[in-house]
Protein backbone atom coordinates (compact mmCIF):
# COMPACT_ATOMS: atom_id res chain seq x y z
CA UNK A 1 0.00 0.00 0.00
CA UNK A 2 0.85 3.23 -0.78
CA UNK A 3 2.38 5.41 2.26
CA UNK A 4 3.40 9.05 2.96
CA UNK A 5 6.55 10.16 0.84
CA UNK A 6 8.52 12.88 2.24
CA UNK A 7 11.69 14.73 0.87
CA UNK A 8 14.43 15.15 1.10
CA UNK A 9 14.96 12.52 3.82
CA UNK A 10 18.37 14.26 5.02
CA UNK A 11 19.27 18.03 4.96
CA UNK A 12 22.06 19.87 5.73
CA UNK A 13 21.73 23.61 6.49
CA UNK A 14 23.66 26.25 8.16
CA UNK A 15 22.55 28.57 10.41
CA UNK A 16 20.27 31.48 8.91
CA UNK A 17 20.11 29.74 6.05
CA UNK A 18 16.12 28.50 4.37
CA UNK A 19 14.90 24.73 4.23
CA UNK A 20 11.89 23.71 2.54
CA UNK A 21 10.74 20.40 3.58
CA UNK A 22 7.90 18.36 1.60
CA UNK A 23 5.03 15.89 2.16
CA UNK A 24 2.98 13.80 -0.37
CA UNK A 25 0.20 12.28 1.56
CA UNK A 26 -1.33 8.80 0.67
CA UNK A 27 -3.97 8.76 -2.43
CA UNK A 28 -7.34 10.19 -1.31
CA UNK A 29 -6.02 11.40 1.97
CA UNK A 30 -7.15 15.50 1.78
CA UNK A 31 -5.74 16.21 5.95
CA UNK A 32 -1.92 16.70 6.20
CA UNK A 33 -0.23 17.69 9.53
CA UNK A 34 3.80 18.23 10.23
CA UNK A 35 5.32 17.12 13.88
CA UNK A 36 9.14 18.17 14.80
CA UNK A 37 10.92 16.31 17.06
CA UNK A 38 13.91 17.07 18.97
CA UNK A 39 16.80 15.16 19.85
CA UNK A 40 15.62 12.85 22.94
CA UNK A 41 11.38 14.49 22.78
CA UNK A 42 8.62 12.99 21.74
CA UNK A 43 6.93 14.16 18.16
CA UNK A 44 5.34 17.97 19.06
CA UNK A 45 2.42 19.16 16.28
CA UNK A 46 3.03 22.05 14.05
CA UNK A 47 0.54 22.69 12.23
CA UNK A 48 -2.07 20.81 9.97
CA UNK A 49 -4.59 21.50 6.95
CA UNK A 50 -7.36 20.24 5.80
CA UNK A 51 -8.47 20.68 2.26
CA UNK A 52 -5.78 23.36 1.83
CA UNK A 53 -7.18 25.55 4.24
CA UNK A 54 -5.05 25.58 8.13
CA UNK A 55 -6.73 23.32 10.38
CA UNK A 56 -5.04 23.45 13.80
CA UNK A 57 -2.15 25.15 14.38
CA UNK A 58 0.92 23.96 17.70
CA UNK A 59 3.93 25.44 18.57
CA UNK A 60 5.59 26.34 15.49
CA UNK A 61 7.83 29.64 15.04
CA UNK A 62 6.69 32.63 12.97
CA UNK A 63 9.93 31.48 11.40
CA UNK A 64 7.71 28.48 9.93
CA UNK A 65 5.31 28.80 7.36
CA UNK A 66 3.35 25.92 5.66
CA UNK A 67 0.53 25.32 2.99
CA UNK A 68 -1.06 22.53 1.15
CA UNK A 69 -1.43 22.62 -2.47
CA UNK A 70 -4.53 21.34 -4.57
CA UNK A 71 -2.86 18.03 -5.21
CA UNK A 72 -3.23 17.95 -1.61
CA UNK A 73 0.75 18.00 -0.74
CA UNK A 74 2.42 20.23 1.09
CA UNK A 75 5.17 21.99 2.01
CA UNK A 76 7.05 22.96 5.37
CA UNK A 77 9.14 26.25 4.87
CA UNK A 78 11.65 27.38 7.34
CA UNK A 79 13.67 31.01 7.49
CA UNK A 80 16.41 32.00 9.80
CA UNK A 81 17.24 29.10 10.50
CA UNK A 82 18.90 27.49 14.40
CA UNK A 83 20.66 25.59 15.73
CA UNK A 84 17.63 24.26 17.71
CA UNK A 85 15.83 23.84 14.30
CA UNK A 86 17.88 20.79 14.00
CA UNK A 87 15.39 18.05 14.99
CA UNK A 88 13.60 14.77 12.56
CA UNK A 89 10.52 16.49 11.38
CA UNK A 90 7.60 14.51 10.17
CA UNK A 91 4.32 14.40 7.93
CA UNK A 92 1.18 12.82 8.24
CA UNK A 93 -2.08 12.44 6.52
CA UNK A 94 -5.75 10.93 7.30
CA UNK A 95 -8.85 11.11 5.03
CA UNK A 96 -10.72 13.80 7.45
CA UNK A 97 -9.81 15.87 10.66
CA UNK A 98 -13.20 15.64 11.74
CA UNK A 99 -13.79 11.60 12.23
CA UNK A 100 -11.64 9.48 14.32
CA UNK A 101 -9.64 8.50 11.39
CA UNK A 102 -6.19 7.43 12.11
CA UNK A 103 -3.29 9.34 11.22
CA UNK A 104 -0.05 7.65 8.70
CA UNK A 105 2.84 9.22 9.24
CA UNK A 106 5.72 9.14 6.53
CA UNK A 107 9.52 8.17 7.18
CA UNK A 108 10.76 11.73 8.19
CA UNK A 109 13.30 14.62 6.88
CA UNK A 110 16.35 14.70 9.57
CA UNK A 111 17.23 18.32 9.39
CA UNK A 112 20.47 19.32 10.69
CA UNK A 113 21.58 23.14 11.13
CA UNK A 114 25.30 23.60 11.26
CA UNK B 1 -7.04 16.43 25.28
CA UNK B 2 -7.11 14.66 28.21
CA UNK B 3 -3.86 13.91 29.81
CA UNK B 4 -2.20 9.86 29.88
CA UNK B 5 -0.13 8.51 32.24
CA UNK B 6 1.84 5.55 31.32
CA UNK B 7 5.12 3.59 32.97
CA UNK B 8 7.93 4.67 31.45
CA UNK B 9 9.39 1.25 30.44
CA UNK B 10 8.78 -2.32 30.82
CA UNK B 11 10.27 -5.31 29.18
CA UNK B 12 8.66 -8.35 28.20
CA UNK B 13 9.86 -11.82 26.74
CA UNK B 14 9.78 -12.56 23.30
CA UNK B 15 6.57 -14.91 22.34
CA UNK B 16 4.54 -13.74 25.24
CA UNK B 17 2.00 -11.74 25.35
CA UNK B 18 2.79 -7.85 26.36
CA UNK B 19 0.06 -5.45 28.12
CA UNK B 20 0.80 -1.74 28.10
CA UNK B 21 -1.42 0.02 30.82
CA UNK B 22 -2.74 3.64 30.15
CA UNK B 23 -4.30 5.91 32.61
CA UNK B 24 -6.69 8.31 31.39
CA UNK B 25 -9.05 9.96 34.17
CA UNK B 26 -10.35 12.80 33.20
CA UNK B 27 -11.07 11.76 29.41
CA UNK B 28 -14.24 13.43 28.09
CA UNK B 29 -17.20 11.45 26.33
CA UNK B 30 -16.25 12.39 22.67
CA UNK B 31 -13.00 11.58 22.91
CA UNK B 32 -11.22 8.68 21.62
CA UNK B 33 -7.90 6.66 22.91
CA UNK B 34 -5.15 5.91 20.06
CA UNK B 35 -2.43 4.05 20.24
CA UNK B 36 0.94 4.30 18.62
CA UNK B 37 4.61 3.11 18.54
CA UNK B 38 7.59 4.74 17.27
CA UNK B 39 10.74 2.44 16.57
CA UNK B 40 13.88 4.22 16.53
CA UNK B 41 13.96 7.44 14.75
CA UNK B 42 10.91 6.18 12.40
CA UNK B 43 8.13 8.01 12.23
CA UNK B 44 5.26 7.15 14.28
CA UNK B 45 3.17 3.87 13.51
CA UNK B 46 -0.68 3.59 13.98
CA UNK B 47 -1.83 0.42 16.24
CA UNK B 48 -5.09 0.58 17.26
CA UNK B 49 -7.78 2.78 18.14
CA UNK B 50 -11.44 3.12 20.18
CA UNK B 51 -14.23 5.01 21.81
CA UNK B 52 -15.66 2.51 24.60
CA UNK B 53 -15.78 -1.12 23.07
CA UNK B 54 -12.67 -3.24 22.82
CA UNK B 55 -11.42 -3.26 19.61
CA UNK B 56 -8.69 -6.04 17.79
CA UNK B 57 -6.79 -5.92 14.94
CA UNK B 58 -4.25 -7.95 12.92
CA UNK B 59 -1.46 -6.02 15.46
CA UNK B 60 -2.79 -5.54 19.24
CA UNK B 61 -5.73 -5.94 21.08
CA UNK B 62 -7.01 -2.62 23.03
CA UNK B 63 -8.97 -3.16 26.25
CA UNK B 64 -10.99 0.37 27.71
CA UNK B 65 -12.41 0.15 30.94
CA UNK B 66 -16.06 0.41 31.32
CA UNK B 67 -15.35 3.88 33.02
CA UNK B 68 -12.79 4.67 30.37
CA UNK B 69 -10.79 5.81 32.70
CA UNK B 70 -8.01 3.13 31.80
CA UNK B 71 -6.84 1.46 29.13
CA UNK B 72 -4.63 -1.40 28.03
CA UNK B 73 -2.61 -2.49 24.77
CA UNK B 74 -2.30 -5.83 24.25
CA UNK B 75 0.51 -7.52 21.99
CA UNK B 76 -0.37 -11.70 21.74
CA UNK B 77 2.87 -12.61 20.99
CA UNK B 78 5.72 -10.21 21.33
CA UNK B 79 8.59 -10.38 18.72
CA UNK B 80 11.73 -8.43 19.25
CA UNK B 81 10.68 -6.12 16.18
CA UNK B 82 7.97 -4.47 18.80
CA UNK B 83 10.71 -3.16 20.83
CA UNK B 84 9.49 -0.03 19.87
CA UNK B 85 8.37 3.81 22.24
CA UNK B 86 4.00 2.81 22.83
CA UNK B 87 2.26 5.99 22.96
CA UNK B 88 -1.14 6.00 23.94
CA UNK B 89 -3.29 9.36 23.45
CA UNK B 90 -6.18 10.75 24.05
CA UNK B 91 -7.80 12.88 21.19
CA UNK B 92 -10.61 15.34 20.92
CA UNK B 93 -12.32 15.37 17.57
CA UNK B 94 -12.50 19.35 18.22
CA UNK B 95 -8.93 19.61 18.66
CA UNK B 96 -8.45 19.46 14.49
CA UNK B 97 -7.56 15.65 14.90
CA UNK B 98 -3.60 16.53 15.81
CA UNK B 99 -2.00 13.81 18.17
CA UNK B 100 -0.23 14.64 21.44
CA UNK B 101 2.59 13.10 22.25
CA UNK B 102 3.89 12.51 25.97
CA UNK B 103 6.03 10.06 27.37
CA UNK B 104 5.49 7.00 26.09
CA UNK B 105 6.04 3.52 27.31
CA UNK B 106 9.33 2.22 25.82
CA UNK B 107 9.11 -1.57 25.51
CA UNK B 108 11.81 -3.91 25.20
CA UNK B 109 11.28 -7.08 23.60
CA UNK B 110 14.07 -9.91 24.98
CA UNK B 111 14.61 -13.12 23.43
Amino acid sequence: AAGVIQSPRHLIKEKRETATLKCYPIPRHDTVYWYQQGPGQDPQFLISFYEKMQSDKGSIPDRFSAQQFSDYHSELNMSSLELGDSALYFCASSLAPMEAYEQYFGPGTRLTVT
Amino acid sequence: DAKTTQPPSMDCAEGRAANLPCNHSTISGNEYVYWYRQIHSQGPQYIIHGLKNNETNEMASLIITEDRKSSTLILPHATLRDTAVYYCIVRAEAAGNKLTFGGGTRVLVKP
